[in-house]
């Protein structure tokens, strides 16, 4: 079956502007979660949604939102773009517990670029 | 607050060696997943283990789950070129009532023939 699937792959944008980048998760999976890398932070918890509603959110500023739409897929929006937002932007999606565990399954990310 | 640390950070080693990962922290997590992420492109899983104590093998990869689940451990015999890469350890914690994975900050390893 086929995998998560970010777009767009690469993305230059300037400072003071906004980006929505979009995440269709593996089919029947309804937890979607995004996450931020950077070399010097690893990978960082952006926030989480299942069935349309925000479970868990992460330490980063009010800039940073996203939603989920019925059949699952996601969106990411960042706003008023600050350098130091570039960063390798990774969505991952699971079956959210459903055997006792959660397994995350990342697309492959996309590298935006604040200049 | 970074719940998982990994270590070393960095690792280069010469094809055939061994060598061992650790991933520690002193919170206890529901399970633990390892994932190797290659440059430019979004973390794999490996393996998911959950029993504390419990021991996979995936090949010439070994994955160790603490008795008390608060670390774990990779261990790779007889490294190959392909086995490069950065490997990343999470935790599954439960946070506002769901689950959530904390990541380490990873070990890039390099496998040079």
């Amino acid at each position: 079956k086929a995998g998560v699937t970010q777009t767009p792959r690469y993305l230059i944008k300037t400072r003071g502007q906004q980006v929505t980048l979009s995440c269709s998760p593996i089919s029947g999976h309804r937890s979607v979660s995004w996450y931020q890398q950077t070399p010097g932070q690893g990978l960082q918890f952006l926030f989480e949604y299942f069935s349309e509603t925000q479970r868990n959110k992460g330490n980063f500023p009010g800039r940073f939102s996203g939603r989920q739409f019925s059949n699952s897929r996601s969106e990411m929006n960042v706003s008023t773009l600050e350098l130091g937002d570039s960063a390798l932007y990774l969505c991952a999606s699971s079956l959210s517990g459903l055997f006792g565990y959660t397994e995350a399954f990342f697309g492959q990310g996309t590298r935006l670029t604040v200049v | 607050t970074q719940l998982l640390e990994q270590s070393p950070q960095f690792l280069s080693i010469q094809e055939g060696e061994n060598l061992t990962v650790y991933c520690n922290s002193s919170s206890v997590f529901s399970s633990l997943q390892w994932y190797r992420q290659e440059p430019g492109e979004g973390p794999v899983l490996l393996v998911t283990v959950v029993t504390g104590g419990e021991v996979k093998k995936l090949k010439r990869l070994t994955f160790q789950f603490g008795d008390a689940r608060k670390d774990s451990s990779l261990h790779i015999t007889a490294a190959q070129p392909g086995d490069t890469g950065l490997y990343l350890c999470a935790g599954e914690v439960t946070q506002g009532g769901s689950e959530k994975l904390v990541f380490g900050k990873g070990t890039k390893l390099t496998v040079n023939p």
